[in-house]
């Protein structure tokens, strides 16, 4: 069984630009989690979605966006690119849930802000 | 909000010492996940603890879930090189599914 699956792996932008990643979930899984990690701030959880809609939100600002689609294939926008935002976005699948279930998680999206 | 926190933020062991992490939680969770990540690698799960008290073992790995359901440790005995990596634990976060609060980590260097 194929494992998560984030394009590209490295990204590299300029502040003001914007990007979008995407991730594949594991076949039959239904919810997938992005999350941004920093060597400072560790592992934090941007958004969830399940059935294509946005089920849980965390502290991010409204620069941070996503979608899901029938599929269950999920893309993540980050709008207005700042320094800060240097990170390794990662994304997780599970099957219906990441409160209760094991998070699947793929290799990430290495972002760097020039 | 919930928070979710863990020591030592690093840890050196010489190759065939113990080590252990601890976890520790503001809330009650309903659960307790671990996870490790090897350097230049992604969180990869080890297990769920879900009942009160509840001790898990993997090999030389052991898991437990304090009384309260606040606090967790994971201990490895007699470290090997292939250990070396990141330790998080991560409980739900509050309200409906679909989001974990992570611990800030646990890295294991081992020297051989």
């Amino acid at each position: 069984k194929a494992g998560v699956t984030q394009t590209p792996r490295y990204l590299i932008k300029t502040r003001g630009q914007q990007v979008t990643l995407s991730c594949s979930p594991i076949s039959g899984h239904r919810s997938v989690s992005w999350y941004q990690q920093t060597p400072g701030q560790g592992l934090q959880f941007l958004f969830e979605y399940f059935s294509e809609t946005q089920r849980n939100k965390g502290n991010f600002p409204g620069r941070f966006s996503g979608r899901q689609f029938s599929n269950s294939r999920s893309e993540m926008n980050v709008s207005t690119l700042e320094l800060g935002d240097s990170a390794l976005y990662l994304c997780a699948s599970s099957l219906v849930g990441a409160g209760g279930e094991p998070q699947h998680f793929g290799d990430g999206t290495r972002l760097s802000i020039l | 909000g919930q928070q979710v926190m863990q020591i030592p933020q690093y840890q050196h062991v010489q190759e065939g010492e113990d080590f252990t992490t601890y976890c520790n939680s503001s809330t009650t969770l309903s659960n307790i996940q671990w996870y490790k990540q090897r350097p230049g690698g992604h969180p990869v799960f080890l297990i769920q603890l879900v009942k009160s008290g509840e001790v898990k073992k993997q090999k030389r790995l052991t898991f437990q879930f304090g009384e309260a359901k606040k606090n967790s440790s994971l201990h490895i005995t007699a470290t090997q090189t292939t250990d070396v990596g990141t330790y998080f634990c991560a409980g739900p976060g509050g309200g409906s599914q679909g989001n974990l609060i992570f611990g800030k980590g646990t890295k294991l260097s081992v020297k051989p």
